[in-house]
């Protein structure tokens, strides 16, 4: 079984402040971790991804997430935040080794940028 | 160039009627996935196709629920004597498959079912 973690259902920061949004991840086996975001009434539009290789995945709008093998974490960062960047955030895991394609989801975090 | 599509972005509905929503991928994706949103579950996966066969249908929640995929393309989810617990957003989802399993789906907008 595979399961994702967002320990926080929302996140308040300040505009111009770096932000963290949290994830965990369970998995056997290799993982690949996704990230996506979901503006209201929108799908949900991809972020970035890790594969392989680099811990540090850079992704679209300035985002970056840092893949923690030993912790099982994947959190997403930014070093400054934008009242755009307000959104519901989604982190996904999907095993490397299977041929089970669907994403497992995490809960969601809220991301609230105030000005 | 165009996304994944959804129709009818919104479907209200009556206990015990059947429903069908539709999904357009993007062109030459070959993987088509189902999911559903709804408040208290988060998103699940319901079914993947690959080409027009489902080889995982691990997610869908009853019989009342099925899916086809013809021509490699659309995709119809339809839900058979709606329940109220089946009101969500039904999201569909299509990503490239060659022979690795790690491309990112794109999602389409999603259509909200209401069931009265």
């Amino acid at each position: 079984a595979q399961s994702v973690a967002q320990p926080e259902d929302q996140v308040n920061v300040a505009e111009g402040n770096p932000l963290t949004v949290k994830c965990t991840y369970s998995v056997s086996g290799n993982p690949y971790l996704f990230w996506y975001v979901q503006y209201p009434n929108r799908g949900l539009q991809f972020l970035l991804k890790y594969i392989t290789g680099d811990n540090l995945v850079k992704g679209s709008y300035g985002f970056e997430a840092e893949f923690n093998k030993s912790q099982t974490s994947f959190h997403l960062k930014k070093p400054s935040a934008l009242v755009s960047d307000s959104a519901l955030y989604f982190c996904a895991v999907k095993r490397m080794d299977t041929g089970r394609r669907a994403l497992t989801f995490g809960s969601g975090t809220r991301l609230q940028v105030q000005p | 160039g165009a996304g994944v599509s959804q129709s009818p972005s919104n479907k209200v509905t009556e206990k015990g009627k059947d429903v069908e929503l539709r999904c357009d991928p993007i062109s030459g994706h070959t993987a088509l996935y189902w999911y559903r949103q709804s408040l208290g579950q988060g998103l699940e996966f319901l079914i993947y196709f690959q080409g027009n066969s489902a080889p995982d249908k691990s997610g869908l929640p009853s019989d009342r629920f099925s899916a086809e995929r013809t021509g490699g393309s659309v995709s119809t989810l339809t839900i058979q004597r709606t329940q109220q617990e089946d009101s969500a957003v039904y999201l569909c989802a299509s990503s490239l498959v060659g022979g690795t399993s790690y491309n990112e789906q794109f999602f389409g907008p999603g259509t909200r079912l209401t069931v009265l």
